[in-house]
């Protein structure tokens, strides 16, 4: 299966400030996809990004605050902006691979 | 409402011991449900995943069942170990890369 990179594994940002989060997959993917999973929730898709165009996102999530890239095939980014703490969630980056999906270790992240 | 309710929110069983999770979900039809375990501070791994005509799955010590006719679906886990302490979660795919996740169930193996 693909393998993918995530980092940080986990942060503590002060409110107002931003963190970007980066995906590395060892393969090249067409579609990479952003989760948020809020604390005894389920995963809630963010965006879907594709190399060379812009992310498409889902009802909820704006651009503004989740600014997303993906400059290649094998890498991607999420910027979490203007961060609050209801921010605070882990955020999980996925692509396809075979007939199943492939998870990064997702990045905790805990907003003061 | 979630389309995927899980149960229970979470269980303690004692190494060796077997259990069972279970999942209800609303949305028809699908192309796939798939079960994941997720180890803390880690992201999703895949166990098994089952197509609508499907109706058992095995993964080890791990089997998956599917009745589309009451839309449910289990997992069962069998002489457990500490290692199967991890958070559960079934997911259907609706179309494309359409997920609809769980909220998971979080099982404590204890020795």
């Amino acid at each position: 299966s693909a393998v993918i990179s995530q980092k940080p594994s986990r942060d503590i940002c002060q409110r107002g400030t931003s963190l970007t989060i980066q995906c590395q997959v060892d393969s090249q993917v067409t579609m990479m996809f952003w989760y948020r999973q809020q604390p005894g929730q389920s995963l809630t898709l963010i965006a879907t990004a594709n190399q060379g165009s812009e992310a498409t996102y889902e009802s909820g999530f704006v651009i503004d605050k989740f600014p997303i890239s993906r400059p290649n095939l094998t890498f991607s980014t999420l910027t979490v902006s203007n961060m609050s703490p209801e921010d605070s969630s882990i955020y999980l980056c996925s692509v396809e691979w075979g007939d199943g999906y492939t998870f990064g270790s997702g990045t905790r992240l805990t907003v003061v | 409402k979630n389309q995927v309710e899980q149960s229970p929110q979470s269980l303690i069983i004692l190494e060796g011991k077997n259990c069972t999770l279970q999942c209800n979900y609303t949305v028809s039809p699908f192309s796939n449900l798939r079960w994941y375990k997720q180890d803390t501070g880690r992201g999703p791994v895949s166990l098994t995943i089952m197509t609508f005509s499907e109706n058992t799955k095995s993964n080890g010590r791990y089997t998956a069942t599917l009745d589309a006719d009451t839309k449910q679906s289990s997992l069962h886990i069998t002489a457990s170990q500490l290692s199967d302490s991890a958070s559960y979660i079934c997911v259907v795919n609706l179309n494309d890369y359409k997920l609809s996740f769980g909220a998971g169930t979080t099982v404590t193996v204890r020795a």
